[in-house]
């Protein structure tokens, strides 16, 4: 069974720039989670999305944006970057049932110059 | 207070070695309880959910301790390949689920 796919693997912008990271998950699932790891710091919770609606969002500014589809895959959007953007952005989905297990997405390093 | 602590460490033990981490919360409404385990540069993998009973998987023993308000995770035998960082994950339902990563507990095992 495919696990969760991110894509890009990397992707390098500058100042001001607007990134779209995308996320597929895990067959059946039904529940996207967005999250921003720093380097040297923890996963920070960002969005969950479940069944095509935004359910809750973490401390972020609105610039930081995203969307489910009606197959369930995602996509994160960053708009006006900034250098502090620079970071390992990872995705996870679960069933959509709240509290299960999340499984992960190999990420998208996002570099801000 | 944090809402959810971990010892960074490094925790440095030699093969065989038995090694537990304890993880904190603060909000006592939290309802899901997760250990991952993360590799240099790699996305978090989930080790075990904690159930309020304990639960145990092989070398892994994870338990969950609602009056004190902590999990911990408990590896026997330790191997060099258990080298990695371990973070919790406690979910809390205000309305709707919010999932709250500990900053990881760092662990090396060495021969």
């Amino acid at each position: 069974e495919a696990g969760v796919t991110q894509s890009p693997t990397h992707l390098i912008k500058t100042r001001g720039q607007q990134a779209t990271l995308r996320c597929s998950p895990i067959s059946g699932h039904t529940s996207v989670y967005w999250y921003q790891q720093a380097l040297g710091l923890g996963l920070q919770f960002l969005l969950w999305y479940d069944e095509g609606e935004e359910r809750n969002r973490g401390n972020f500014p609105p610039r930081f944006s995203g969307r489910q589809f009606p197959n369930y895959s995602s996509e994160l959007n960053v708009n006006a970057l900034e250098l502090e953007d620079s970071a390992l952005y990872l995705c996870a989905s679960s069933l959509g049932t709240r509290f299960n297990e999340q499984f992960f997405g190999p990420g998208t390093r996002l570099t801000v110059l | 207070r944090k809402e959810v602590e971990q010892d960074p460490g490094p925790f440095n033990v030699p093969e065989g070695a038995t090694v537990a981490f304890n993880c904190t919360y603060s909000n006592s409404a939290s309802q899901s309880f997760f250990w991952y385990r993360q590799d240099c540069r790699k996305e978090p993998k989930l080790l075990m959910s904690v159930y309020s009973s304990g639960n145990e998987d092989g070398r892994f023993t994870a338990q969950l301790n609602r009056a004190s308000q902590y999990i911990s995770l408990l590896i026997r035998d330790s191997k060099l390949s258990d080298s990695a960082t371990y973070l919790c994950v406690v979910g809390t339902s205000g309305g709707s689920y919010i999932p709250t990563f500990g900053r990881g507990t760092s662990l090396i095992v060495h021969p």
